[in-house]
């Protein structure tokens, strides 16, 4: 399973974009990339889910590149309510199962 | 109740103890999973139901007996533990075990201390 690496922490302000990237050198064809958030003594919460290119849902977009090496998660006008732990994962398509958690990003937005 | 439910919320328990975790999903899903998550450490996935069958074990001390009486139910049976044991146990299910698009449902977690 292809490795990812994330900014350990990052911080921000109310109403600002906060874009967290994260690297994946070695994805394979079938992996896919997914994104959750997990808040303090929470279990994570999937956001969204791409293959390649732009996703994007109610609450945030995922940009991927053509070489797939990496994914940006942008998060549109944070709040303090964002302030979170969020991982990068990247697993095979037919083993959907396999979700191989990270370090995760925190990001904490400030007033 | 809708979602992933986890009881108990907290436990703390003594090393000589027999507990058990439990975990329950409304969502109709076949697919149930084990996590630890310890501080400070990424969530570690410990053990994979689907349609009530053990399919992944990931290196996991026998004093942790996972248990799977049908699909909306899974327990995680604890005895003889260790004080680096105590963590955050948290539990998931998805629709399916091995495909892609498979979103995790997490619940709330069980905080377990053991003295």
């Amino acid at each position: 399973l292809a490795k990812t690496t994330q900014p350990i922490s990052m911080d921000s302000y109310e109403g600002q974009e906060v874009n967290i990237t994260c690297s994946h050198n070695n994805i394979a064809t079938n992996d896919y990339i997914t994104w959750y958030q997990q808040f303090p003594s929470q279990g994570p919460r999937f956001i969204i889910q791409g293959y390649k290119t732009k996703v994007t849902n109610e609450v945030a977009s995922l940009f991927i590149p053509a070489d797939r090496k990496s994914s940006t998660l942008s998060l549109p006008r944070v709040s303090l309510s964002d302030t979170a732990v969020y991982y990068c994962l990247v697993g095979d398509v037919y083993q959907g199962g396999k979700l191989i958690f990270g370090q995760g990003t925190e990001l904490s937005v400030k007033p | 109740e809708t979602g992933v439910t986890q009881t108990p919320r907290h436990l703390v328990m003594g090393m000589t103890n027999k507990k058990s975790l439990k975990c329950e999903q409304h969502l109709g899903h076949n697919a149930m999973y084990w996590y630890k998550q310890s501080a400070k450490k990424p969530l570690e996935l410990m053990f994979v139901y689907s349609l009530e069958e053990r399919v992944e074990n990931n290196s996991v001390p026998s004093r942790f007996s996972p248990e799977c009486p049908n699909s909306s139910h899974l327990f995680l049976h604890l005895h003889t533990l260790q004080p680096e044991d105590s963590a955050l146990y948290l539990c998931a299910s998805s629709q399916v075990y091995r495909t892609g698009h498979n979103e995790q449902f997490f619940g709330p977690g069980t905080r377990l201390t053991v003295l």
